[in-house]
């Protein structure tokens, strides 16, 4: 059971907008930093989006990041078959001094 | 573009230590925190700890008792060592450079390395 809430799965049609949330706490989203990343099938995870809304070079820019008290979201226009895969938030926790994750959301491009 | 690549036993036996190793290149490692991350088979992923280049290290307080990490910065790497090990820790072992300061630290991950705990 993670401490941070993301929804199982998610899913929607090419061309299409989806959006992931990220649920925390005051100890964790509410007063630090959210990062975004993306683990296509097989490999290893790949940062998306970090600082809540800003994206390292090589993210394009249908993905977006905000952040809005204890809560994150992911959001992702003009879906591709190619960004099918598990995608997760990340956070530091002031209380526990440690790095949480998410559990993880599984979307699939109709 | 720093590049990161996880070594060690794909194989570890109950009770016994799981050490790996994550070897830096592209760049310097004396600079930013380095971290291990797992991620059990079909599950989500678990911080495990950070190290500064410095020393200086933080650990997951549900893995604390039985981890260590340490960073050799004249061969550009760090180690992990866990302890005791059960199959609960059978995962992939990712190692990541972190980008950690004032209530912000995001990663850019290695390959990762699977780890079996059996007998």
């Amino acid at each position: 059971q993670s401490v941070l809430t993301q929804p199982p799965s998610v899913s929607a049609a090419p061309g299409q907008r989806v959006t992931i949330s990220c649920s925390g706490s005051s100890s964790n989203i509410g007063n630090n930093y959210v990062s975004w990343y993306q683990q296509l099938p097989g490999t290893a995870p790949k940062l998306l989006i970090y600082d809540n809304n800003r994206r390292p070079s090589g993210t394009p820019d249908r993905f977006s990041g905000s952040k809005s008290g204890t809560s994150a979201t992911l959001g992702i226009t003009g879906l591709q078959t190619g960004d099918e895969a598990d995608y997760y938030c990340g956070t530091w926790d002031s209380s526990l001094s440690a790095v949480l994750f998410g559990g993880g959301t599984k979307l699939t491009v109709l | 573009q720093v590049q990161l690549q996880e070594s060690g036993p794909g194989l570890v036996k109950p009770s016994e230590t799981l050490s790996l190793t994550c070897t830096v290149s592209g760049g310097s490692i004396s600079s930013y925190y380095w971290s291990w991350i797992r991620q059990p088979p079909g599950k989500g992923l678990e911080w495990i700890g950070y190290i500064y280049y410095s020393g200086s290290t933080n650990y997951n307080p549900s893995l604390k008792s039985r981890v260590t990490i340490s960073v050799d910065t004249s061969k550009n790497q760090f180690s992990l060592k866990l302890s005791s090990v059960t199959a609960a820790d059978t995962a992939v072992y990712y190692c990541a450079k972190s980008s950690c300061s004032g209530g912000s630290c995001y990663n850019y991950w290695g390959q990762g390395t699977l780890v079996t705990v059996s007998s």
